[in-house]
């Protein structure tokens, strides 16, 4: 079964400080794809950033970059320079076949 | 230009009542969603089709009856609304590309409110 496991069901950080977001995943696929999306309080679901399985370098999007460790099927997400916009609920996602999504993180950025 | 567009963006409506939401996307995908969120917001998967035929459907009432014309839309209609389906519910898309999902594209959202 593919799963996909988030572990902090909330988090918090001042602003301008860097925080990780974990995310573990469970598959026997050798190719997908790994994604972050995050929901602000509006509820519009957006992509934060994607990793290609088969890339070893991690990607990054401005201050959004990932850690991905494929042997030990993980995938976190690190937000540097927090700022208040970034509140959000956060959502790790992997897509094989279908996708799955985590349970999500809950952040807030305290001024 | 939306991407992914749903119509209504919100419903209020009395329990036992059907209702219908509509989804449309331009992207040129082939595969489009229906996602339930409730109030704790777990994003649950409710069904697939790709290319109008339907391959997902999770465990979800039979009052649920989703319908795709054509590759570029995907409505869901509700009969006999229950308390229990108050939600915001997600219209997605995204690509099949060598046996993989892309990335997925959602929709606004549909809050739900049956009173």
């Amino acid at each position: 079964a593919q799963t996909v496991t988030q572990s902090q069901p909330e988090m918090s950080v001042q602003e301008a400080e860097t925080v990780t977001l974990s995310c573990t995943y469970d598959t026997s696929e050798n190719n997908y794809y790994l994604f972050w999306y995050k929901q602000p309080p509006s509820r519009q679901m957006i992509l934060v950033i994607r990793q290609e399985a088969y890339k070893q370098q991690n990607a990054t999007e401005n201050r959004f970059s990932v850690n991905f460790q494929k042997a030990a099927k993980s995938f976190s997400l690190k937000i540097s320079d927090s700022q208040l916009g970034d509140t959000a609920m956060y959502f790790c996602a992997f897509t094989g076949n279908q996708f799955y999504f985590g349970t999500g993180t809950s952040l807030t950025v305290i001024p | 230009d939306t991407a992914v567009s749903q119509t209504p963006k919100y419903l209020v409506t009395q329990m036992g009542n059907d209702k219908s939401i509509k989804c449309e996307q331009n992207l040129g995908h082939d595969t489009m969603y229906w996602y339930k969120q409730d109030s704790k917001k777990f994003l649950k998967i409710m069904f697939s089709y790709n290319n109008k035929e339907l391959i997902i459907n999770e465990t979800v009432p039979n009052r649920f009856s989703p319908k795709s014309p054509d590759k570029a839309h995907l409505n869901l209609h509700i009969n006999s609304l229950e308390l229990g389906d108050s939600a915001v519910y997600f219209c997605a898309s995204s690509l099949r590309d060598r046996g993989y999902q892309e990335t997925q594209y959602f929709g606004p959202g549909t809050r739900l409110l049956v009173l």
